[in-house]
C-alpha cells in the first residue's frame, strides 16, 4: 500500500536525551514535511524538504534537527536543547499542487 | 500574525442537523484552500480542496466548502451530520510561495449528540 509510515507510534524520552523519529514514504514525493500538534494550537511546521540533501527550517526549529538522505526518508531528531518537546508529531508528504499527505503520527512524551 | 482563522474552538450539533464550520485567511493572492479532519490519536485526513475553478467544491463523507474571494473565506458545510463525523476539522492554506508549505488554523472539535 502507499503511504506515509511514522514510527515509533509511542516514544518516550529522558531529559537530556535526544531522540530520533522516523518517517517513511513510497509515494514518490518529492517533498517532506515535519508538524508539530499541541492541543489548541493547529500545526506548527518544524521543518520541511523539497528534494534529496535540502532541507529549511520551518516556524518552530529550535531544538530540532532533520536530514534528507533519501527520497523516502526524513528523520527528525528532537534534541535536548527542545525545552519542551512532548506533543504529537506529524510527518507528511506531498507534490507540487496536490495536497498533503499524512502519517498517523508519533506522540512524544518526556519522562 | 495569524494566518488562517478558524473562529469556533468547538461546536456542538444534534445528529441530522445541518453544519458549517468556519475559515477565514488573510492572504492577498488566492491560496490553495484544503480541509482536514482528525480522528483523536490519528493523522489527518483530506476532506476536500481548491486550487481553482469553481468556487464550490464537494468532498468525502458528504462535505461540502465554498470559496468566496470577497470575504477570503472558506467554510466548511455539510447538509446532515452523523455521529461518525465527530472530529477535530482544521482548515490549510498553501501560499504557493513554497511548494506544498501549509498554514493550519487552530481546529475546530465537533461534538455530535445522539
Amino acid at each position: 500500500d502507499g503511504g506515509i509510515t511514522q514510527s515509533p507510534k509511542y516514544l518516550f524520552r529522558k531529559e537530556g536525551q535526544n531522540v530520533t523519529l522516523s518517517c517513511e514514504q513510497n509515494l514518490n514525493h518529492d517533498a517532506m514535511y515535519w508538524y508539530r500538534q499541541d492541543p489548541g494550537q493547529g500545526l506548527r511546521l518544524i521543518y520541511y524538504s523539497q528534494i534529496v540533501n535540502d532541507f529549511q527550517k520551518g516556524d518552530i526549529a529550535e531544538g530540532y534537527s532533520v536530514s534528507r538522505e533519501k527520497k523516502e526518508s526524513f528523520p527528525l531528531t528532537v534534541t535536548s536543547a527542545q525545552k519542551n518537546p512532548t506533543a504529537f508529531y506529524l510527518c507528511a508528504s506531498g507534490t507540487l499542487n496536490t495536497e498533503a499527505f499524512f502519517g498517523q503520527g508519533t506522540r512524544l512524551t518526556v519522562v | 500574525a495569524q494566518s488562517v482563522t478558524q473562529p469556533d474552538i468547538h461546536i456542538t450539533v444534534s445528529e441530522g442537523a445541518s453544519l458549517e464550520l468556519r475559515c477565514n485567511y488573510s492572504y492577498g493572492a488566492t491560496p490553495y484552500l484544503f480541509w482536514y479532519v482528525q480522528s483523536p490519536g490519528q493523522g489527518l485526513q483530506l476532506l476536500l480542496k481548491y486550487f481553482s475553478g469553481d468556487t464550490l467544491v464537494q468532498g468525502i463523507k458528504g462535505f461540502e466548502a465554498e470559496f468566496k474571494r470577497s470575504q477570503s473565506s472558506f467554510n466548511l458545510r455539510k447538509p446532515s451530520v452523523h455521529w461518525s463525523d465527530a472530529a477535530e476539522y482544521f482548515c490549510a492554506v498553501d501560499r504557493g510561495s513554497t511548494l506544498g508549505r501549509l498554514y493550519f488554523g487552530r481546529g475546530t472539535q465537533l461534538t455530535v449528540w445522539p
